[in-house]
């Protein structure tokens, strides 16, 4: 069975500090790992990963992939209250699946 | 262009009446799937469908069914409603499979369903 592990389960930082959250996976037929952000209801969409190595940037979050050690890590730096949400990893595990394998999130808090 | 639209927003039913959820999804998309949210389990599939073809079904009982539409808009229904029922359900529409590409999914705001 197809597994995503997030940790921290959740984290309360300052303002202006930088966050790692962490997500490492178990799955068949990897196709791509996919970062949401939620807030109140809609995960929104931040980064889909396939290849090793390689960083995804958007401004203050970035995002990278280790298919060999099966984990991916979001970082946030400069962090602000508007970053606080809850980080969802998901796997899509491709083949015949179609589906997203979802981690139980991470809970940021941001605190000025 | 508008995203994934789901209605309704908020629905409460009673124990062991059945409920239908709607999705939209984003123009163009094919493949629709749904997921359960509850605060013990996370983020949960239940199923996808592309091209009015039900593809792959997660771990949940009879009770839940859905179909897709030849507009590719989707309806789940959930009959003889449980309280533990009660959950978040999230619309995710993408494009479908194309040879060799990946592709992500955008999710819709979901319906609040309360059984009491």
């Amino acid at each position: 069975e197809d597994k995503v592990v997030q940790s921290p389960l959740s984290l309360v930082v300052h303002e202006g500090d930088t966050v790692t959250l962490n997500c490492s996976y178990e799955v068949t037929n990897f196709r791509s790992l996919l970062w949401y952000k939620q807030e109140k209801k809609a995960p929104t969409f931040l980064f889909m990963l396939t290849s090793s190595g390689i960083e995804k940037k958007s401004g203050r979050l970035s995002s990278i992939l280790d298919k060999k050690e099966l984990f991916s890590i979001l970082n946030i730096t400069a962090t602000q209250t508007g970053d606080s949400a809850v980080y969802l990893c998901a796997v899509n595990s491709g083949g015949s699946n179609y589906k997203l394998t979802f981690g139980k999130g991470t809970l940021l808090t941001v605190n000025p | 262009k508008a995203g994934v639209t789901q209605t309704p927003r908020y629905l409460i039913k009673t124990r062991g009446q059945q409920v239908t959820l709607s999705c939209s999804p984003i123009s163009g998309h094919r493949s629709v799937s749904w997921y359960q949210q509850t605060p013990g389990q996370g983020l949960q599939f239940l199923f996808e469908y592309f091209s009015e073809t039900q593809r792959n079904k997660g771990n949940f009982p009879g009770r839940f069914s859905g179909r897709q539409f030849s507009n590719s808009r989707s309806e789940m229904n959930v009959s003889t409603l449980e309280l533990g029922d009660s959950a978040l359900y999230l619309c995710a529409s993408s494009p479908g499979p194309a040879s060799g590409r990946n592709y992500g999914y955008t999710f819709g705001s979901g319906t609040r369903l309360t059984v009491v």
